[in-house]
């Protein structure tokens, strides 16, 4: 039973293009989301974050949209850089709890 | 330290043999997660520590799992008789608070554990 869900497993876009990575969930308890990237042999680092009382939250480059409705969130980054190449792991979390639930990842390719 | 670190990074081992990987978090985070990320999948809950007890291990596999935490800070995961589907790796994650929606995990960079 996969909670969190990103369908696209991987992404290539051009250098200084918008990339957009999207995330669904099912459970509708969950109220916290994170995001995170992760390079390879290294943990995951965290990026951004968003709580349900929002719909947006924004952090230089990077923008997370939260569409409670449709159980589904978003990441852009712009302009995208060759460095932001990693895999993309989106989190959630309900209220009142500690468990994390991870999506399985969308590895993102910017070419220069 | 100034990160969440693991040891070992890299464990070799043979099937039904018994492993121990160790966890030191962030000083001063009362969280603490273990997590296993198997390939192309994201990382999968095991267990939840805040302070020293084990508040949540729902995601342990079975019982050959088990982890602690004895003074609130090192933790342990230590796995018996290990099959090869344990291959993975293991990660770590410190938090300074441990409710859901209040503060980001730290990861270290994680044990890759190899069951031949």
């Amino acid at each position: 039973d996969q909670q969190v869900k990103q369908n696209s497993p991987s992404l290539s876009v051009q250098e200084g293009r918008i990339s957009i990575l999207n995330c669904d969930y099912t459970n509708s308890m969950f109220d916290y989301f994170l995001w995170y990237k992760k390079y390879p042999a290294e943990g995951p680092t965290f990026l951004i974050s968003i709580s349900s009382i929002k719909d947006k939250n924004e952090d230089g480059r990077f923008t997370v949209f939260l569409n409670k409705s449709a159980k589904h969130l978003s990441l852009h980054i712009v302009p995208s850089q060759p460095g932001d190449s990693a895999v993309y792991f989106c989190a959630a979390s309900a209220l009142g709890t500690y468990k994390y639930i991870f999506g399985t990842g969308t590895r993102l390719k910017v070419l220069a | 330290g100034a990160g969440v670190s693991q040891t070992p990074s890299n464990k070799v081992t043979e099937k039904g043999k018994y492993v121990e990987l160790r966890c030191d978090p962030i000083s001063g985070h009362t969280a603490l997660y273990w997590y296993r990320q198997s390939l192309g999948q994201g990382p999968e809950f095991l267990i939840y520590f805040q302070g020293t007890g084990a508040a949540d291990d729902s995601g342990l596999p079975n019982d050959r799992f088990f982890a602690v935490r004895p003074e609130g800070s090192v933790s342990t995961l230590k796995i018996q008789r290990t099959e090869r589907g344990d291959s993975a790796v293991y990660l770590c994650a410190s938090s300074s608070r441990g409710g859901g929606g209040t503060g980001e995990l730290f990861f270290g960079e994680g044990s890759r554990l190899t069951v031949l």
